[in-house]
């Protein structure tokens, strides 16, 4: 069974760093991209980045460009967001998920987690 | 980025009856639209992807059509189960986007 668990997130101040973690299993983590998606409370989805399977390339929504930084590792089966500057606006709950598709960048999400609350307040 | 504006919001409907939930892009996006479930406390579901292709386990009471810029899920007989949210998202071009849901309520 595929399963996704994110953890790191809770409450940080405006302009402070946090780390999320999502741990991968059922699967083998080092076939498939890798993506995160945040939703703002009582909003939508927005896509924020992916990687691909080997960790080689990497691609960002706009509104975290040069802010957050996606990374994994195979060995370990886990897939990392770095986020640094935070801003209020980034308060959300994000979300990991695997991409469709074993090898192809194809953007669509087939397995997700349960997400991880990230507030950014004073 | 492409824009995907879903209708309607707010959808209210009975167990058993057939409901519909639109996509419209602001470009065409070729067949290349995945519709996702969305239940509280639980992980989100990949109900279709490339417009209609259903994903492994979904209920053939869920169909999708459409192709270029207009989309549509359309759920048959509804279950207890089906009550939630709904979103499409294109996945033709990077920035990957989402619709802004559709919200399926129990009459």
């Amino acid at each position: 069974e595929v399963q996704l668990v994110e953890s790191g997130g809770g409450l940080v101040q405006p302009g402070r760093s946090m780390k999320l973690s999502c741990a991968a299993s059922g699967f083998t983590f080092s076939d498939y991209y890798m993506a995160w998606v945040r939703q703002a409370p009582k909003k939508g989805l927005e896509w924020v980045a992916s990687i691909s399977y080997e960790g080689s390339s990497t691609y960002y929504g706009d509104s975290v460009k040069g802010r957050f930084t996606i990374s994994r590792d195979n060995a370990k089966s886990t897939l990392y967001l770095q986020m640094n500057s935070l801003r209020s606006e980034d308060t959300a709950t994000y979300y990991c998920a695997r991409h469709g598709v074993k090898r192809r960048p194809y953007y669509y999400f087939d397995y997700w987690g349960q997400g991880v609350m990230v507030t950014v307040s004073s | 980025d492409v824009q995907m504006t879903q209708s309607p919001s707010n959808l209210a409907a009975s167990p058993g009856e057939s409901v519909s939930i639109n996509c419209k892009a602001s470009k065409s996006i070729s067949k290349y639209l995945a519709w996702y479930q969305q239940k509280p406390g639980k992980a989100n579901k990949l109900l279709i992807y490339s417009g209609s292709t259903l994903q492994s386990g979904t209920p053939s009471r869920f169909s999708g059509s459409g192709s270029g810029t207009d989309f549509t899920l359309t759920i048959r007989n509804l279950e207890p189960e089906d009550f939630g949210l709904y979103y499409c998202q294109q996945h033709n071009e990077y920035p990957p986007t989402f619709g802004s849901g559709t919200k399926l309520e129990i009459k």
